[in-house]
């Protein structure tokens, strides 16, 4: 595998339902990102990891709660989620520079969910 | 509110035609890029502009930075059928370490 992948591609859950979304990242990165892309919305950033810690958390509803274990994996857990949250989500890694700064980030293929 | 606007939003253009797209943005930076997203994938990067009055080229595509206008450009020369797309300019405030994407330009370009 290289770049970033994502699993499932696709997920179809009810609102009671519990589900992750998997993101690896072989690139060798320090940094993990996972955005949330809706129709006609510019990418909404909901968390950012920096070295497995968490950076950024932009007000994003409790019933996202994302992990990561190491700089290589992310996950974001649902649970108990709208049918609002029905959109794509996209995983991104990129290599922060000395002084935070960010270099060019790298996307996955995304999971397609729906919320029922 | 930091914003990142694109225009147009849309733009259908025929093949062989030359067009810009627009990448206003409200804060202070000196990272901006590009990237290109086909329906149903994800986004693939297509430029890094990392200084004022960078400027970068690709077969058919050309960025621009002007860091003091916070403006940057995607120039397309002699449009073909394989550049449609919707193309996603972000941006990287000085203070900071998020990025903040534009809505997109999505295009078409038609025979």
């Amino acid at each position: 595998e290289t770049g970033v992948t994502q699993t499932p591609r696709h997920l179809v859950m009810g609102m009671t339902n519990k589900k992750s979304l998997k993101c690896e990242q072989h690139l060798g990165h320090n940094a993990m990102y996972w955005y949330k892309q809706s129709a006609k919305k510019p990418l909404e950033l909901m968390f950012v990891y920096n070295f497995k810690e968490q950076t950024e958390n932009n007000s994003v509803p409790s019933r996202f709660s994302p992990e990561c274990p190491n700089s290589s994996h992310l996950f974001l857990h649902l649970h108990t989620l709208q049918p609002e949250d029905s959109a794509l989500y996209l995983c991104a890694s990129s290599q922060e520079g000395p002084l935070g700064s960010p270099n060019e980030q790298f996307f996955g293929p995304g999971t397609r969910l729906t919320v029922l | 509110e930091l914003k990142v606007e694109q225009n147009p939003l849309f733009l259908s253009m025929q093949e062989g035609k030359n067009y810009t797209i627009y990448c206003n943005y409200s804060t202070t930076s000196d990272r901006l890029y590009w990237y290109r997203q086909d329906p149903g994938k994800s986004l693939e990067s297509l430029f890094v502009l990392l200084s004022n009055g960078a400027v970068k080229q690709e077969g058919r595509l050309m960025a621009s930075l002007d860091t003091k206008a916070r403006l940057s450009t995607l120039h397309i020369t002699a449009a073909v059928h394989d550049l449609s797309a919707t193309y996603f300019c972000a941006v990287v405030p000085l203070t900071g370490n998020q990025f903040y994407f534009g809505t997109g330009t999505s295009l078409t370009v038609i025979p």
